[in-house]
């Protein structure tokens, strides 16, 4: 079974500045995907990013942006220039990249981030 | 605008009694996930139909039941056999294949015990 850990329970960033999340993960597979999701207080899940486990560079989005280390099976996710509205519980997710398993997802316990002015 | 709808958003529930949750999307997908999220823990994965007439278990199915009859419908009925209820149930859908594994969430339904 994989598991997803997530060490960091809240962090806290002023704005303009940069957070970094830490997320490992414990698998033997090697054909799988991992994403971010964020949870602003409205609770709707929104995706930031994800990364597929067979491309070694690291996925971008605007001002998210992802340290993949497979080998480490670490996936560390950056926030640059912090907004207000990045406010939100993040998540990492896991998923297998096989058939039977697409949108089963193995979630973290989350790491709360509060943007302050 | 495609996407997907959770009714209602807030749901209590008596002892003893069974309650339905409602999910419908309009997104065309083959998929449909149930998925439970309680305070301070990530979602996990409760039921989960990848086609029309079929579903299968994820990792905490018990006391819960669901159908899939239509493709836009995967209802989810909490029963009393569900000792913890309380608990954010999120649903969400997807259209499997490479390219395709952002999964589609809906709003979720707090339900709560009376």
């Amino acid at each position: 079974a994989q598991t997803v850990t997530q060490s960091q329970p809240e962090m806290s960033v002023q704005e303009a500045e940069t957070v970094t999340l830490s997320c490992t993960y414990d698998t033997s597979e090697n054909n799988y995907y991992l994403f971010w999701y964020k949870q602003p207080p409205s609770r709707q899940m929104i995706l930031v990013i994800r990364q597929e486990a067979y491309k070694q560079q690291n996925a971008t989005e605007n001002r998210f942006s992802v340290n993949f280390q497979k080998a480490a099976k670490s996936f560390s996710l950056k926030i640059s220039d912090s907004q207000l509205g990045d406010t939100a519980m993040y998540f990492c997710a896991f998923m297998k990249g096989t058939t039977d398993s697409w949108g089963k997802l193995q979630f973290g316990a989350g790491t709360q981030v509060v943007v302050t002015p | 605008d495609g996407g997907i709808t959770q009714s209602p958003k807030y749901l209590f529930r008596k002892e003893g009694q069974n309650v339905t949750l409602s999910c419908e999307q309009n997104l065309n997908h083959d998929a449909m996930y149930w998925y439970r999220q309680d305070p301070g823990q990530g979602l996990r994965l409760i039921y989960y139909s990848q086609i029309v007439n079929d579903f299968q278990k994820g990792d905490i199915a018990e006391g819960y039941s669901v159908s899939r009859e239509k493709k836009e419908s995967f209802p989810l009925t909490v029963t009393s056999a569900q000792k913890n209820p309380t608990a954010f149930y999120l649903c969400a859908s997807s259209k499997p294949g490479q390219g395709n594994e952002k999964l589609f969430f809906g709003s979720g339904t707090q339900l709560s015990v009376l």
